[in-house]
């Protein structure tokens, strides 16, 4: 079983807010990272470290964490990021890393 | 450009066995730590297991230690996932996962699909 929670599905209207949450003990201690998947692909990396995004993603996700709570957030949510989400982080227990159970984010 | 490709899916029988390899090209593979991260079909990311850029260095997922063995040859750019004993609930597609500073998986592959079946 996953040691990281995330709500199976959150909906949100084209252009506006949605907050995506993992929870986990492990995260007091490490960082998130977060992956977006559409179907038939491979994950993408979207956040890692305290709130940093790789080359080539938009600046509408951001991350931002609160003792065993992280987010993921969508600013002005477009078509196409309508994914899976999945938070990930080192693990607790005898698991060096765990993914979360993912979140699918539908855009109305 | 940094590309990952796996390959030696296929369906097994159970307690079977499999070795699936991942080739590396665009980058200096042996700087590099490398997963092998697991999807069920319609289910969420499963991590497998981690070996270290001088392949000395190994983690794996309970669910797997003791029947699975990651490895690498850095001369070759290759990955390997050496895969014994599996189970029904072994089936899945894998990935190969490029490592960035350990907690971030920055290059994946398109993955190879395992069938364990009777």
């Amino acid at each position: 079983s996953s040691e990281l929670t995330q709500d199976p599905a959150v909906s949100v209207a084209l252009g506006q807010t949605v907050r995506i949450k993992c929870q986990g003990d492990s995260l007091r201690s490490h960082y998130a990272t977060w992956y977006q998947q559409k179907p038939g692909q491979a994950p993408l990396l979207v956040i890692y470290g305290e709130n940093s995004r790789p080359s080539g993603i938009p600046d509408r996700f951001s991350g931002s964490s609160s003792g065993d709570t992280a987010s993921l957030t969508i600013t002005g949510a477009q078509a196409e990021d309508e994914a899976d989400y999945f938070c990930s982080s080192r693990g607790n227990s005898g698991n060096y890393y765990v993914f979360g159970t993912g979140t699918q984010v539908t855009v109305l | 450009e940094v590309r990952l490709v796996e390959s030696g899916g296929g369906l097994v029988q159970p307690g079977g066995s499999l070795r699936l390899s991942c080739a590396a090209s665009g980058f200096s593979f042996s700087s590099f730590e490398m997963n092998w991260v697991r999807q069920a079909p319609g289910k969420g990311l499963e991590w497998v297991s981690y070996i270290s850029g001088g392949g000395k260095t190994k983690y794996y997922a309970d669910s797997v230690r003791g029947r699975f063995t990651i490895s690498r040859d850095n001369a070759k750019k290759s990955l390997y996932l050496q895969m014994n004993s599996l189970r029904d609930e072994d089936t899945a597609l894998y990935f190969c996962a490029r490592d960035l500073r350990g907690v971030e998986y920055d290059y994946w592959g398109q993955g190879t699909l395992v069938t364990v079946s009777s």
